[in-house]
């Protein structure tokens, strides 16, 4: 089993639909990473959680250390937002889940 | 805007070549990280430095892959002899550590990556 879940792994939605992916690890961190990475390869880091919650236009992340859970919403989807969406945990080093590709369609 | 830069962006190189890719961090930044990615097992740490120290290396095939931070400007990952299958795209990033124990507590900052092919 990983130490870092992710789902769904392919997420397809509508444009301006709101979007959840979840991110689930059995490992004690210290702090949570959301990454996004779109075709061609470039990887940007969204947000650093260590608890509660950041927003970042219509993006929007949560952690909950106890249930070892962190959730990416996007509201008001957008074509431009299909990428790959990764969730990687910082122990003494970062653990990666396999990622969730959107597709957002017009 | 303050970047991660790496170089080169594409190498095609022959089995058993040696391999050298290399990664300027962010100025200012004290933790370098180096990952692989591929298709199959998508994004693996293979090294990091906090303050030009090896931290973790436990990622990389020490018979073959070693990596270095000759100064705090540059960091380097080196193949020698490569093999097919370290066909990957090689991504370097960087951070800062402002707790000295444990957590990365900025964001990360990927470069573009190397993509690495040995035919």
């Amino acid at each position: 089993k990983n130490e870092v879940e992710q789902s769904p792994q392919n997420l397809t939605a509508q444009e301006e639909e709101f979007i959840t992916i979840n991110c689930s690890y059995s490992v004690g961190i210290s702090a949570l990473h959301w990454l996004q990475q779109h075709p061609g390869g470039g990887i940007v880091s969204l947000f650093m959680l260590s608890s509660g919650k950041k927003k970042h236009g219509r993006l929007i992340a949560t952690i909950n250390i106890q249930e070892k859970h962190s959730s990416l919403h996007i509201t008001a989807s957008h074509p431009r937002d299909s990428a790959v969406y990764i969730c990687a945990v910082y122990t003494d080093k970062l653990i990666f889940g396999t990622g969730t590709r959107l597709q957002v369609f017009p | 805007d303050a970047r991660v830069t790496q170089t080169p962006r594409h190498k095609v190189t022959e089995m058993g070549q040696e391999v050298t890719m290399r990664c300027q961090p962010i100025l200012g930044h004290n933790t370098v990280f180096w990952y692989r990615q591929t298709m199959m097992q998508g994004l693996e740490l293979l090294a990091y430095f906090r303050n030009r120290a090896p931290l973790d290396d436990s990622g990389m095939p020490k018979d073959r892959f070693s990596a270095e931070m000759p100064d705090a400007t540059l960091a380097t990952l080196k193949i020698q002899p490569s093999e097919p299958r370290d066909s990957a795209v090689y991504f370097c990033a960087s951070g800062l550590v402002r707790d000295g124990v444990s957590a990365v507590n900025e964001k990360l900052f990927f470069g573009s990556g190397t993509q690495l092919s040995v035919l």
